[in-house]
């Protein structure tokens, strides 16, 4: 079946503008995860939802981070007033469950470069 | 924050050699999982260790997990060339719903 879609695969913005960042998770998946992935760095949790539990958002770095998801479908992970420290890859994964992290299956990312 | 430490950061083998990375870890865990990342097929997951395991295989890759020295190693035997990528270990903590990767292992093979 289909895995882990995001959009788009690169984005270059200028510093200052707002972007949207898109994931359509593995269907019947509850666990959807964003990360990011700094150049030549590990993986860095954003936020995860499962299901309809208030999603764990611990891991934004600032208040110009934002994400969405619509039950248990599509998330879109936002950025405002975006700033060069923000130019890493963006990465989503999904799970077939969500309280103990099974298997994470990701998408390709999204290269975000700020200039 | 982040758990995983994996050592070496970078290893470059002979095709058809062994190749053996090792990570560390701070907290108690649920599980161990290894991913591998190269550029043609982003991020996969290898395998995952539980708590309660102490070795599992996979085809040709062997992992061992010592919860008492709170440690992992990842043992690719007869590497090849398409082998060649980052590999990075996982742990899944307690009470968390999240995983905390490492930095990552670059491995290249050399045909």
């Amino acid at each position: 079946g289909a895995g882990v879609s995001q959009s788009p695969s690169n984005k270059v913005t200028e510093k200052g503008k707002d972007v949207e960042l898109r994931c359509d998770p593995i269907s019947g998946h509850t666990a959807l995860y964003w990360y990011r992935q700094r150049l030549g760095q590990g993986l860095e949790f954003l936020i995860y939802f499962q299901g309809n539990s208030a999603p764990d958002k611990s891991g934004l770095p600032s208040d110009r981070f934002s994400a969405e998801r619509t039950g248990e479908s599509v998330s879109t992970l936002t950025i405002q007033r975006t700033q060069q420290e923000d130019s890493a890859v963006y990465l989503c994964a999904s799970s077939a469950r969500g309280r103990q992290s099974y298997e994470q299956y990701f998408g390709p990312g999204t290269r975000l470069t700020v200039t | 924050s982040q758990q995983g430490e994996e050592d070496p950061q970078a290893l470059s083998i002979q095709e058809g050699e062994n190749a053996t990375m090792n990570c560390s870890y701070k907290t108690s865990i649920n599980n161990l999982q290894w991913y591998r990342q190269n550029s043609g097929r982003g991020l996969v997951h290898l395998i995952l260790i539980r708590s309660n395991e102490r070795e599992k295989h996979s085809g040709r890759l062997r992992v061992t997990l010592d919860t008492s020295k709170k440690s992992s190693s990842l043992l690719i035997t007869a590497s090849r060339a398409a082998d060649t990528a980052s590999y990075f270990c996982a742990t899944d903590d307690y009470g968390n719903n999240r995983l905390a990767f490492g930095k990552g292992n670059q491995v290249v093979v050399i045909p």
